[in-house]
């Protein structure tokens, strides 16, 4: 079965913590991993994906094929970091997005 | 500006009406979607066209149907409305069913029914 798993629903952090958005999937292929955010009132949009090997806004993804894995690190956190993170997976052939339930990540001044 | 739109922001209507959402994109892409968010932020595909033929339906009930017209514009018809089709909406767009998956979303069309 092609699923995402996000365990947190919600992550509260102070800011210039470190904050870590686990994200774990089940996929037998090679699938495309994503991650969308979606700040208070505006669309959903993409933040990494996992083939760029990108930092944006201070985030980095690593996927861990061995275990499945495609957490969202920053090592500071900013209030402006505020937001509903979603992880994605794209299963090869299928250009659909499998989604987790989301993450609600608050940073607290 | 290059984007995806929908019309309606909002739409609140009673049970067992028919309505319809609009989407359009200018990006140019060959493949678009329709996603449900439900009332716990859940995300997940309804359909996705390419070049204005089906591709994927994922069980639906049959009163959703959507419609392409053109690659540019998805519209998602909703007849006999219920209570459980209070959601939001997301239209998304991708370039098509190979290279790039990033997808682009619409702002989302919150449906309530009373």
């Amino acid at each position: 079965a092609q699923r995402v798993t996000q365990p947190e629903k919600l992550l509260s952090v102070f800011k210039g913590a470190p904050v870590e958005l686990k994200c774990n999937y089940s996929y037998s292929g090679s699938p495309e991993l994503f991650w969308y955010v979606q700040y208070s009132r505006q669309r959903l949009q993409l933040l990494l994906r996992h083939i760029s090997r990108e930092s944006i806004k201070g985030f980095t993804a690593d996927l861990n094929k061995g275990e499945t894995s495609f957490h969202l690190k920053k090592p500071f956190a900013q209030e402006e970091d505020s937001a509903m993170y979603y992880c994605a997976l794209s299963p090869g052939g299928y250009n659909k997005l499998i989604f987790g339930a989301g993450t609600r990540l608050a940073v607290h001044p | 500006d290059t984007a995806v739109s929908q019309t309606p922001k909002y739409l609140v209507t009673q049970m067992g009406n028919d309505k319809s959402i609009k989407c359009e994109q200018n990006l140019g892409h060959d493949t678009m979607y329709w996603y449900k968010q439900d009332s716990k932020k859940f995300l997940k595909i309804m359909f996705s066209y390419n070049n204005k033929e089906l591709i994927i339906n994922e069980t639906v009930p049959n009163r959703f149907s959507p419609k392409s017209p053109d690659k540019a514009h998805l519209n998602l018809h909703i007849n006999s409305l219920e209570l459980g089709d209070s959601a939001v909406y997301f239209c998304a767009s991708s370039p098509g069913t190979s290279g790039s998956r990033e997808q682009f979303f619409g702002p989302g069309t919150r449906l309530t029914v009373l």
